[in-house]
């Protein structure tokens, strides 16, 4: 069965930088993209960007593009999800997720448990 | 950025009630739009995808309507279960914008 195992909790400070990882198993990781989805504690989703496994290719919302980077290690089947300059608005849970495609539909069909990334002097 | 606004933000209603949710796009989408649920502690679930087409493994009272600006998903007769929050998705452009989200508890 498909799943996405990510990393543990992370705790950083101001100006620091995180790197979670995402590692997929069920299927094969260079078939479907990899998306970063981050909620606040008590507030909605937010979309962060997208990664091709296959390609290393990368599509960032605007609101993270310089601070935040995705990567993959396909040896491994691994996503990563670096995001730097950290800032307290940045205390989250980030997901990855699968994303599928379909006569030109996309969605996120399978998602990681999260992780808690909090940041605090 | 594509803008997606979800009514109500929040909703109760008996067990066995239908429960209509609206989602409306500032531009039009198609039928890009999905529906996840998020129960609480947990990460969202795909429930429906390109607007009308139900998830593998969803149960049959779930479904969605619509096309360009507005959506619907719908509950036929509500279960305990579904107490959860509700979430639309454009994936017409990115970045891939939610809706702010739709609170479901019981009365």
């Amino acid at each position: 069965q498909v799943q996405l195992v990510q990393s543990g909790a992370e705790v950083k400070k101001p100006g620091a930088s995180v790197k979670v990882s995402c590692k997929a198993s069920g299927y094969n990781f260079n078939s479907n993209d990899i998306n970063w989805v981050r909620q606040a504690t008590g507030q909605g989703l937010e979309w962060m960007g997208w990664m091709n496994p296959n390609s290393g290719n990368t599509g960032y919302a605007q609101k993270f593009q310089g601070r935040v980077t995705m990567t993959r290690n396909t040896s491994i089947s691994t996503a990563y999800m670096e995001l730097s300059s950290l800032r307290s608005e940045d205390t989250a849970i980030y997901y990855c997720a699968r994303g599928r495609s379909s006569s030109g539909w996309y969605g996120l069909d399978y998602w990681g448990q999260g992780i808690l990334v909090a940041v605090s002097s | 950025d594509i803008q997606m606004t979800q009514s109500p933000s929040s909703l109760s209603a008996s067990v066995g009630d239908r429960v209509t949710i609206t989602c409306r796009a500032s531009q039009s989408i198609t039928s890009h739009l999905n529906w996840y649920q998020q129960k609480p502690g947990k990460a969202p679930e795909l429930l429906i995808y390109a607007a009308s087409s139900l998830e593998s493994g969803v149960p049959s009272r779930f479904s969605g309507s619509g096309s360009g600006t507005d959506f619907t998903l719908t509950i036929s007769s509500l279960h305990p279960e579904d107490i959860a929050t509700y979430y639309c998705q454009q994936s017409y452009s990115t970045p891939y914008t939610f809706g702010q989200g739709t609170k479901l508890e019981i009365k």
